[in-house]
């Protein structure tokens, strides 16, 4: 199985900071790593797919990096309603695993 | 717009079996992938296994001898069922569509919690 590692596990940020989450695979994905958003009682949010593919109806603010074993979710000017938890997820081999989490908190 | 909705009991006891089924609306089940996605209460994500229209399935590896999937196209649904369940089954169970085969959860129902307790 691909392990997948976020760093931090969590973080504390201002509304209008930058906000960059890591997400290491403990061998080559590729570009195939998705990026989810998880608020309280919901189910996630795809975000970003392909490593760096922005989903329809995302804000332009989220942006995906990286490939092979290391990826970055960034968050150019942290809103309100972006604090939650995300997940990065490898779609390049089964079974398809999911990061630990970052979850963004309010400072 | 895609929706999808779970359905089945929210308590199992051990060692039985554990049946949900997801009820697709608003689009077509046929020519997708549908994947079933469970997460314990304060932990992370586990992909459980995905079934194609057609029928066709495959499964996370630590689970594989546990469950079982199916497909009713007539309906729009597809089910899951988890056999000899223990507390560490206990989740809220997520189903997903799988964008393409490509193992991209584009719309996820809003999830079911499933305790296994006696």
């Amino acid at each position: 199985d691909i392990q997948m590692t976020q760093s931090p596990s969590s973080l504390s940020a201002s509304v209008g900071d930058r906000v960059t989450i890591t997400c290491r695979a403990s061998q080559s994905s590729s570009s195939y790593l998705n990026w989810y958003q998880q608020k309280p009682g919901k189910a996630p949010k795809l975000l970003i797919f392909a490593a760096s593919s922005l989903q329809s109806g995302v804000p332009s603010r989220f942006s995906g990096s990286g490939s092979g074993t290391d990826f970055t979710l960034t968050i150019s000017s942290l809103q309100p309603e972006d604090f939650a938890i995300y997940y990065c997820q490898q779609s390049y081999s089964n079974p398809w695993t999911f990061g630990q989490g970052t979850k963004v908190e309010i400072k | 717009q895609v929706q999808l909705q779970e359905s089945g009991p929210g308590l199992v006891k051990p060692s039985e079996t554990l049946s949900l089924t997801c009820t697709v609306s608003g689009g077509s089940i046929r020519s997708y992938y549908w994947s079933w996605i469970r997460q314990p209460a304060g932990k992370g994500l586990e992909w459980i296994g995905r079934i194609y229209s057609s029928g066709s399935s495959i499964v996370n590896p630590s689970l594989k001898s546990r469950i079982t999937m199916s497909v009713d196209t007539s309906k729009n649904q597809f089910s899951l069922k988890l056999s000899s369940v223990t507390a560490a089954d206990t989740a809220v169970y997520y189903c997903a569509r799988d964008r393409g085969a490509a193992a991209i959860f584009d719309y996820w129902g809003q999830g079911t919690l499933v305790t296994v307790s006696s």
